[in-house]
C-alpha cells in the first residue's frame, strides 16, 4: 500500500529566504511524485512531478523538488519565497506501475511567508 | 483550454438530504476521478472512471454514495441520505494518457 507524510503541519518563512516543504513516500512499485498547492478557496493546482530521468525536478512558480530514492522523499523547496506563496502544499505519489491509479495524499502542509 | 470544473462550489443541506455533485472534466480526458477532504484530514480516492466505466471504486465509503459517468463524459456524484460525518471538500480530477491529475476547485459540503 501506498503512504505519504508530510511531517510538518506549518512552515513559516521570512520572504526572501529559502523555503523547504518535506515529503516522505512508501509505495511498492516505481513512485510517481507530485506536488499540489492550494491556495485560499481555490482548487488544488499541479506544481510539479517526478516519474523518471533526472532527480531534480523543476516546476511552476520557481518550485523545485528532488527525488532521493534511497531515502524515499521528494522535499518541496525554492530559493527565495515571497508572500504569494503562502498556501497549502500537498504532496502525492501512486504506483507507477498501474496506469490510471489514484493518488495517495500526504495531509498537507500551510505555508506562511511572512513579509 | 478550460479546466475541470464543479458544480455547486458550496452546498449545505440538513441531515437525510439528498446532494448531487458535478463534475465536468477537461474536454477529452477519459480518467476521472473522485476525492474527498474531510475535516482538514488527508485527501481520499473515492472511486476512477474510465470514461464510463467504473475502473475502482474502492475508496466509496459505503452504500450511500452513488457516482455515474453517463456517455463518459460529466459525472455526477449523490449522496443520499446525507450523514454528518459526510460534511467536507469534494475534488474532482481528470486525466488523459499522462500521469498529471488535473484538479477541479472542489465542492464544499455542509451537513447540519
Amino acid at each position: 500500500a501506498q503512504s505519504v507524510a508530510q511531517p510538518e503541519d506549518q512552515v513559516n518563512v521570512a520572504e526572501g529566504n529559502p523555503l523547504t516543504v518535506k515529503c516522505t513516500y512508501s509505495v511498492s512499485g516505481n513512485p510517481y511524485l507530485f506536488w499540489y498547492v492550494q491556495y485560499p478557496n481555490r482548487g488544488l493546482q499541479f506544481l510539479l512531478k517526478y516519474i523518471t530521468g533526472d532527480n531534480l525536478v523543476k516546476g511552476s512558480y520557481g518550485f523545485e523538488a528532488e527525488f532521493n530514492k534511497s531515502q524515499t522523499s521528494f522535499h518541496l523547496k525554492k530559493p527565495s519565497a515571497l508572500v504569494s506563496d503562502s498556501a497549502l502544499y500537498f504532496c502525492a505519489v501512486r504506483d507507477g506501475a498501474n496506469y490510471g491509479q489514484n493518488f495517495v495524499f500526504g495531509p498537507g502542509t500551510r505555508l506562511s511567508v511572512l513579509p | 483550454e478550460a479546466g475541470v470544473t464543479q458544480f455547486p462550489s458550496h452546498s449545505v443541506i440538513e441531515k437525510g438530504q439528498t446532494v448531487t455533485l458535478r463534475c465536468d472534466p477537461i474536454s477529452g480526458h477519459d480518467n476521472l476521478y473522485w476525492y474527498r477532504r474531510v475535516m482538514g484530514k488527508e485527501i481520499k480516492f473515492l472511486l476512477h472512471f474510465v470514461k464510463e466505466s467504473k475502473q475502482d471504486e474502492s475508496g466509496m465509503p459505503n452504500n450511500r454514495f452513488l457516482a455515474e459517468r453517463t456517455g463518459g463524459t460529466y459525472s455526477t456524484l449523490k449522496v443520499q441520505p446525507a450523514e454528518l460525518e459526510d460534511s467536507g471538500v469534494y475534488f474532482c480530477a481528470s486525466s488523459q494518457g499522462t500521469d498529471t491529475q488535473y484538479f477541479g476547485p472542489g465542492t464544499r459540503l455542509t451537513v447540519l
